[in-house]
């Protein structure tokens, strides 16, 4: 495997489910990222972590909950969601510090559909 | 406030044809990064060229070019002879200082026609 992987890449749910998504990535980096792409609206940056702690959450609720066990694993547990939750969840990766550019490298996506 | 603009939704090109997709930013930072991604009906977001604020030269990458006029803020993507598998949506992005937070602008459809 090289790059970023997901899985899985579609996922139906309903609002009393409990699934999670999950995220490798094979390049070495030391932070990754969780987004949100809903419908006609701009990607929104869910769930920042660096060196495996947590550095930025942009008020994302409960409902999500990251796990981050190590700097090539990345977890998005899901639990009692929203139908507008239903969205492409991307994760991303990317080599953070001593200033360097921090390009972010991003997975397929999981596509989420919430019943 | 708006950081990243992109205010073309659409666009089309016909085929070999060069396009020009527009992007202007709002940062008072004099540190940041500047990037250009392309998201296939597939879904994943491919990183196709970078642009740094102290870079002298516009950036490259094989047909893609970034036309960057740092007084005006604007980080225009230029694809030159476009190819069909060039149809996607394309997306800048600003990353400011050491900010972990990339803002990614609306995006815009590009369509290419045979």
């Amino acid at each position: 495997e090289t790059g970023v992987t997901q899985t899985p890449r579609h996922l139906v749910m309903g609002m009393t489910n409990k699934k999670s998504l999950k995220c490798e990535q094979h390049l070495g980096h030391n932070a990754m990222y969780w987004y949100k792409q809903s419908a006609k609206k701009p990607l929104e940056l869910m769930f920042v972590y660096s060196l495996e702690e947590r550095v930025e959450n942009n008020s994302v609720p409960s409902r999500f909950s990251p796990e981050c066990p190590n700097s090539s694993h990345l977890f998005l547990h899901l639990h009692t969601l929203q139908p507008e939750d239903s969205a492409l969840y991307l994760c991303a990766s990317s080599q953070d510090g001593g200033g360097g550019r921090g390009t972010q490298y991003f997975g397929p996506g999981t596509r989420l559909t919430v019943l | 406030a708006q950081k990243i603009t992109q205010t073309q939704p659409g666009m089309f090109v016909q085929e070999k044809e060069a396009v020009t997709l527009d992007c202007t930013y709002d940062t008072s930072d004099p540190s940041y990064g500047l990037f250009w991604y392309k998201q296939p009906s597939s879904g994943e977001m491919i990183f196709l060229i970078y642009q740094g604020s102290y870079d002298q030269q516009n950036a490259t990458e094989g047909r893609y070019s970034l036309n960057f006029q740092k007084a005006r803020k604007s980080a225009n993507l230029v694809i030159s002879a476009s190819q069909l598998g060039d149809s996607a949506m394309y997306f800048c992005a600003m990353r400011e200082g050491q900010d972990n937070d990339m803002r990614f602008g609306a995006g815009t459809r590009l369509t290419v026609k045979p």
